[in-house]
């Protein structure tokens, strides 16, 4: 098993580029979110999905999309980048239930100019 | 979710055991205590978690109060591959994916 697995590992955009962050697991798990880690601090919830179809927002949701059409992939969209949204960028993956852990890919790097 | 609380940082012997405090006064009744760890740059990695036992497995121990108020992480003989940022967080049976993540301890193991 790949485990977590994101796509690109580094991206750099001008301000107002849109692009797609990818991820996806090998584990058929159901749950998936997205967490931006700024530097010095700890992660920030971004969006979360509790299985196909379904999409729920975090503690910083704005200028973020995502979708979640199939079990495997939880893509995060950035419609119009800004430099706010530098930051690494990590995508998790859960079983289901509440005392399942959470699997962590190696995260995207992404600088706004 | 109950807020957790921890030292920014601290120091440890190579060989000798790491006791990483961490305080969750206001935790209820169905609030996990779950410890990740993030060595540089990478991915958090799940160490371990528990409600109100005490819990051990391969990585480490997990010692939670009788109030459950206070919890400590135990890396029993410590490496430098330790060497990482610790985060103590308190989830509900409610939040789903939720985890809340602190400012974490950063524990220095020396040799």
């Amino acid at each position: 098993n790949a485990g977590v697995t994101q796509t690109p590992k580094f991206q750099v955009l001008k301000t107002g580029q849109s692009m797609t962050l990818q991820c996806a697991q090998d584990m058929n798990h159901e749950y998936m979110s997205w967490y931006r880690q700024d530097p010095g601090m700890g992660l920030r919830l971004i969006h979360y999905s509790v299985g196909a179809g379904i999409t729920d927002q975090g503690e910083v949701p704005n200028g973020y999309n995502v979708s979640r059409s199939t079990t495997e992939d939880f893509p995060l969209r950035l419609l119009s980048a800004a430099p706010s949204q530098t930051s690494v960028y990590f995508c998790a993956s859960q079983q289901g239930a509440i005392t399942g852990e959470l699997f962590f890919g190696e995260g995207s790097r992404l600088t706004v100019l | 979710d109950a807020k957790t609380t921890q030292p920014p940082s601290m120091d440890c012997a190579e060989g000798r055991a790491a006791n990483l405090p961490c305080n969750h006064s206001t935790i209820s009744g169905n609030e996990y205590v779950y410890w990740y760890r993030q060595i540089h740059s990478q991915g958090p990695q799940y160490i371990i978690h528990g409600l109100k036992n005490n819990e051990t497995n391969e990585m480490a121990s997990l010692i939670i109060t009788e109030d459950r108020k206070s919890s400590t992480l135990i890396l029993p003989h410590a490496t430098l591959r330790d060497t990482a940022v610790y985060y103590c967080i308190v989830r509900s049976y409610n939040a789903g994916n939720m985890l809340t993540f602190g400012g974490g301890t950063r524990l220095m193991v020396k040799p």
